[in-house]
């Protein structure tokens, strides 16, 4: 257990639902990072914060996808009008010294 | 720009032999890069890093892995591979510490199997 929580561990909706993750970094950490596993692929970066700004999002993959991080604590990674191309692992990560800590990821199945 | 590849999908190897994972990396400045490992519905863990200090990286769980600038390479060894050992490996690369930017850019992994 690194310490990064994410919820849900598994979503399965059906497609044009609106999907939501939560992850609760290391309390101390004032970076974190959201990505997308495939099936066979290592993980890819969507967007990251440094408390709650949002310093990247150019990487998300449609407008259909936005994350937050209003208080600098928590995030939440939200998916409108999902697509079965949605399915994917969603990983969470917070940053302490250069080095990246991950949950254990919240899987998507869209039906 | 950066970019990471791992030159083998799948790497088998019998208990107790030596495992190598080759990992070959191409970027526009000095980078960081590490090994990651991920067994089966786990997350992500940090097995070692190079941040331009020593080349030769020691990490957990008897890995070890050499920064060749000359070859841009990043190879993941271990001398004598354990059962525990399975698993999926992902070398990243990320721009250096002092960018301040700690995006890291994965390659593909290569899945580990130990065989008995």
């Amino acid at each position: 257990d690194t310490g990064v929580s994410q919820d849900p561990r598994h979503k399965i909706t059906k497609r044009g639902q609106n999907v939501t993750f939560r992850c609760d970094p290391i309390s101390e950490h004032n970076r974190l990072y959201w990505y997308r596993q495939t099936l066979g692929q290592g993980p890819e970066f969507l967007t990251y914060f440094q408390n709650e700004a949002q310093l990247e999002k150019s990487r998300l993959l449609s407008d259909r996808f936005s994350a937050e991080r209003p208080k600098g604590s928590f995030s939440t990674l939200e998916i409108q009008r999902t697509e079965q191309g949605d399915s994917a692992m969603y990983l969470c990560a917070s940053n302490m010294a250069g080095e990246l800590f991950f949950g254990e990821g919240s899987r998507l199945t869209v039906l | 720009a950066q970019s990471v590849t791992q030159l083998d999908s799948h790497v088998s190897v019998s208990e107790g032999t030596p495992v190598l994972l080759r990992c070959n990396y191409s970027s526009s400045y000095s980078p960081s890069l590490f090994w990651y490992v991920q067994h089966p519905n786990k997350g992500l863990q940090l097995l070692l890093k190079y941040t331009s200090a020593a080349t030769l990286v020691k990490g957990i769980n008897g890995f070890e892995a050499e920064f060749k600038k000359s070859e841009t390479s990043f190879h993941l060894t271990k001398p004598s591979a354990h059962m525990s050992d399975a698993a999926e490996y992902f070398c990243v690369v990320s721009p250096p510490p002092n960018f301040g930017n700690e995006k890291l850019t994965f390659g593909t992994g290569t899945r580990l199997t130990i065989i008995p």
